[in-house]
């Protein structure tokens, strides 16, 4: 079983259009969560931390449930700029990150 | 904010040849540095931590002979592939930790072998 599992998509959402991701951990010691932003070649760039009372940026949600080691992004009236892939990144012990596979997100007009 | 520089953003060596790539933390003191591998369509995959005036620690399956990483000063880590084949061509990329919680990437190199 992978460390950080996210559904690779591809989600295919008109603009407009809201779209959740979701990503499981395994480790339950992790400390730390992300979600990451990563356009085609091109390096990830953080999109927003995740806290277990769950944080809002603008369009974006973000959610952490410890008890069940799960972590969700939800995109609120999707943009065409959102298209890109959407890690999950779990941080450990000695600031060692972990990221999952990536979910792809192609927002169409 | 944090800024990691990265160099070259692209390199296409010969088989055989070595590689040198750069990351530099602009602003802001680097004691660890972590370089990162990500082949076509998958995720990134941790190679190496590298730790400023020590050795750097290697996650399971990579080559420490290989992939030599120097972290000479708090400002720049610097990894060699060395003796590159075809199958080393990937995008690589490094992160510094920025302060608490704060990852950031270098803007990576993407190696070809030829």
């Amino acid at each position: 079983r992978k460390e950080v599992e996210q559904d690779p998509g591809p989600f295919n959402v008109p603009e407009g259009a809201t779209v959740a991701f979701n990503c499981t951990y395994s480790n339950s010691a992790s400390q730390s969560f992300f979600w990451y932003r990563q356009d085609c070649r091109k390096e990830p760039k953080l999109l927003m931390s995740v806290y277990s009372s769950g944080n809002e940026d603008g369009r974006f949600t973000a959610q952490l449930n410890r008890a069940s080691q799960y972590i969700s992004l939800l995109i609120r009236d999707s943009k065409l700029s959102d298209s890109a892939t959407y890690l999950c990144v779990v941080g450990n012990a000695g600031n060692m990150l972990t990221f999952g596979g990536g979910t792809r997100l192609m927002v169409k007009p | 904010g944090a800024v990691v520089s990265q160099h070259p953003s692209r390199v296409i060596c010969k088989s055989g040849t070595s590689v040198k790539i750069e990351c530099r933390s602009l602003d802001f003191q680097a004691t660890t540095m972590f370089w990162y591998r990500q082949f076509p369509k998958q995720s990134l995959m941790l190679m190496a931590t590298s730790n400023e005036g020590s050795k750097a620690t290697y996650e399971q399956g990579v080559e420490k002979d290989k992939f030599l990483i120097n972290h000479a000063s708090l400002t720049l880590s610097t990894l060699t592939v060395t003796s590159a084949h075809p199958e080393d061509s990937s995008f690589y990329i490094c992160s510094a930790s920025s302060g608490p919680y704060g990852y950031t990437f270098g803007s990576g190199t993407r190696l070809t072998v030829v």
